[in-house]
């Protein structure tokens, strides 16, 4: 059954570093979008990525943040200067479809430790 | 700004039981809603997604309802075993193309 896969499973940085999380989406889906979990606290959208460009973003995703689609297959979030409240599980997801039909596929996630 | 709130909290039952997980939303101009699974640790596992034109769908032991004028959701577990123990999760698609999710509740099936 076709998967949503990310590396690294777990990543521990230091405060300032920069941090490339790597996904790659379900082959045939066209929506990507990035997740994050603080611990104990709700799952909160970061961003949406279609054709090529940002589609939504919320108010975390920062000048910090950012996302590609180097190539054809991978899907990724950059940090660039990593705090100690980066500190979450960041799950890639991706959708066939869009809002009025697209079910959401979540990858194992990454876990980021910002010391 | 939509909110969404699952009831209870945390669950735990006899294996056997047939359970109800609640899940209400407080904006209904909603796309779809989504229900998840999260193993401790691990990444959500889609179980069901209803469209706001339908009522209900239903996967083996799995059955989820949408009222969408009322706001609310409910995940019905039939004869609950203990690998169903997992966070289930309650997510709604408005008008932009993110997920709102719950807290979620912890549930425990005894053995």
């Amino acid at each position: 059954e076709p998967e949503v896969t990310q590396t690294p499973s777990h990543q521990v940085t230091q405060m300032g570093q920069e941090v490339i999380l790597r996904c790659v989406p379900i082959s045939n889906h066209l929506y990507f979008y990035w997740y994050r979990q603080i611990l104990g606290q709700k799952v909160e959208f970061l961003v949406s990525f279609y054709n090529n460009e940002i589609s939504e973003k919320s108010e975390i995703f920062d000048d910090q943040f950012s996302v590609e689609r180097p190539d054809g297959s991978n899907f990724t979030l950059k940090i660039r200067s990593t705090k100690l409240e980066d500190s979450a599980m960041y799950f890639c997801a991706s959708s066939e479809g869009d809002r009025a039909v697209g079910e959401l596929f979540f990858g194992e996630g990454s876990r980021l430790t910002v010391l | 700004k939509q909110e969404v709130t699952q009831i209870p909290a945390a669950l735990s039952v006899p294996e056997g039981e047939n359970l109800v997980l609640n899940c209400s939303f407080t904006d209904s101009a909603i796309y779809n809603l989504q229900w998840f699974r999260q193993d401790p640790g691990k990444g959500l596992t889609s179980l069901l997604l209803i469209q706001s034109s339908q009522r209900e769908q239903t996967s083996g032991r799995l059955n989820a309802s949408l009222d969408k004028s009322s706001g609310r959701s409910t995940l019905y577990i039939a004869a609950s075993q203990p690998g169903d123990s997992a966070t289930y999760l309650c997510a709604v698609r408005g008008y932009g193309n993110k997920l709102v999710f719950g807290a979620g509740t912890i549930l425990r099936v005894k053995s």
